[in-house]
């Protein structure tokens, strides 16, 4: 069974902060690696995804990768009220995409 | 550019009917992916259409069908619907043939079954 595993939250961060979210995967056949914000009742938004080992830098956006570990993760910078939402970590082992649960995070003003 | 598009937003369906959800691929996708997602939890993959042809499903019953026209949108039909079945309904596009595999999602069916 290929899995995605999130920490659910809520995770709490002062506004200014870092939030550092995380995730593993359990096929190490995947080769590529995703982000996605989800705001209640809306649908999830591809923030960023990385298929090298190392960071991948966008903006306020890290995308960190330890393929060894199995390991992704995702630190926000910065972090605005604006970024108090629902991130999913996805994988595709193969021609399908496998999400996490989601972590909720919430950015306190 | 346009974007994903679903249809309808919401839908609610007595148990036992049939549903058919729509898509239509962001511009210059091939590819669609159906997912359901349930209250609290990540999308559930259902399955994928390329060139008019399902390439791979999820664990979903036969109940769950699809279809993907010429000009790359797709259905999703729900058949024998179950109270379960209460869930978002994402359609996510892409391209294939790329060495990446990025999905972008529309803005889902909500479908209530009551």
């Amino acid at each position: 069974q290929k899995e995605v595993e999130q920490n659910s939250g809520p995770l709490s961060v002062p506004e200014g902060a870092i939030a550092s979210l995380n995730c593993t995967y359990s096929d190490r056949g995947s080769q590529s690696f995703f982000w996605y914000r989800q705001y209640s009742g809306k649908s999830p938004e591809l923030i960023m995804f990385i298929y090298s080992n190392g960071d991948k830098e966008d903006g306020r956006f890290t995308a960190q990768l330890n393929k060894a570990s199995q390991y992704v993760s995702l630190l926000i910078r910065d972090s605005q009220p604006s970024d108090s939402a629902t991130y999913l970590c996805a994988v595709n082992p193969d021609d399908k995409i496998i999400f996490g649960k989601g972590t909720r995070l919430h950015i306190l003003p | 550019d346009a974007g994903v598009t679903q249809s309808p937003t919401h839908l609610i369906k007595t148990r036992g009917q049939q549903v058919t959800l729509r898509c239509s691929p962001k511009s210059g996708h091939d590819t669609v992916s159906w997912y359901q997602q349930a209250l609290g939890q990540g999308p559930q993959f259902i399955f994928q259409y390329y060139e008019e042809e399902e390439r791979q499903r999820g664990n979903f019953p036969d109940r769950f069908s699809g279809h993907q026209f010429p000009n790359y949108s797709s259905e999703l039909n729900v058949n024998a619907l179950l109270l379960g079945d209460s869930a978002l309904y994402l359609c996510a596009s892409s391209l294939a043939g790329q060495t990446t595999y990025e999905q972008y999602f529309g803005p889902g069916t909500r479908l209530t079954v009551t």
